[in-house]
């Protein structure tokens, strides 16, 4: 069961910020926020994660409620490289168990337009 | 480094036929994996290794078999084809610290199987 909740799609004009919800009221101690992407005919590829924090790096800043049930994933200017299915994961990393794999819901269709 | 690599890219089976999708990393990652997806659909986990020697059942490993033998590899088998594994394969890893949510993972560039 997917443990998150996105909208199913959005879209942004070229150039202009896009803030992706993600929902995740059942989210545990343990459980990293992670993002992932995947561009059309593509594997899903690393965005961002965040445990409490918002963290910034050089694709994205993720913004995360004070009390973890829910996350933003920031694309400050989006360009048409950015159109792609962006997945909001949970992960515990507990190899081995049932915690330890990335569980995908279908995540958010970002369409750009020029 | 290549990262995470498969093949064939492409493949045509017909119904019973056997074949084995490759995938390796560079890595010396020690947790691989491998997903299907299906059209619309998010990915899906099939099976999964921590280690050489070591795999176990994801959510839908039903007609696919694994083996870890070394770790840079780590094949999938189907032994019989059926039309319901006509799907986007993706192979990924990771350095597989368990308890480190922190951990990111890889992906390749996926096979996609046609079964008629």
């Amino acid at each position: 069961d997917a443990k998150t909740t996105q909208p199913n799609s959005m879209e942004s004009n070229e150039e202009e910020p896009v803030h992706l919800p993600c929902n995740h009221s059942t989210i545990s101690g343990t459980d990293y926020i992670h993002w992932y992407r995947q561009l059309p005919s593509q594997g899903p590829e690393y965005v961002i994660h965040g445990l409490t924090s918002n963290v910034n790096n050089r694709m994205a800043s993720l913004a995360i409620a004070e009390d973890r049930k829910s996350s933003t994933l920031i694309l400050h200017r989006a360009t048409l490289r950015d159109a792609a299915v962006y997945y909001c994961i949970l992960f515990a990393g507990a190899y081995g168990g049932s915690q330890g794999n990335l569980i995908f819901g279908k995540g958010t269709k970002l369409s750009v337009k020029p | 480094n290549a990262g995470v690599t498969q093949t064939p890219k492409f493949q045509v089976l017909k119904t019973g036929q056997s074949m084995t999708l490759q995938c390796a990393q560079d890595m010396n990652h020690e947790y691989m994996s491998w997903y299907r997806q299906d059209p619309g659909m998010g990915l899906r986990l099939i099976h999964y290794s921590v280690g050489a020697g070591i795999t176990d059942q994801g959510e839908v490993p039903n007609g696919y078999n694994v083996s870890r033998s070394t770790t840079e590899d780590f094949p999938l088998r189907l032994l019989s084809a059926a039309p319901s594994q006509t799907s986007v394969y993706f192979c990924a890893s990771s350095r597989g610290t368990s308890g480190v949510g922190a951990e990111t993972q890889y992906f390749g560039p996926g096979t996609r199987l046609l079964v008629l």
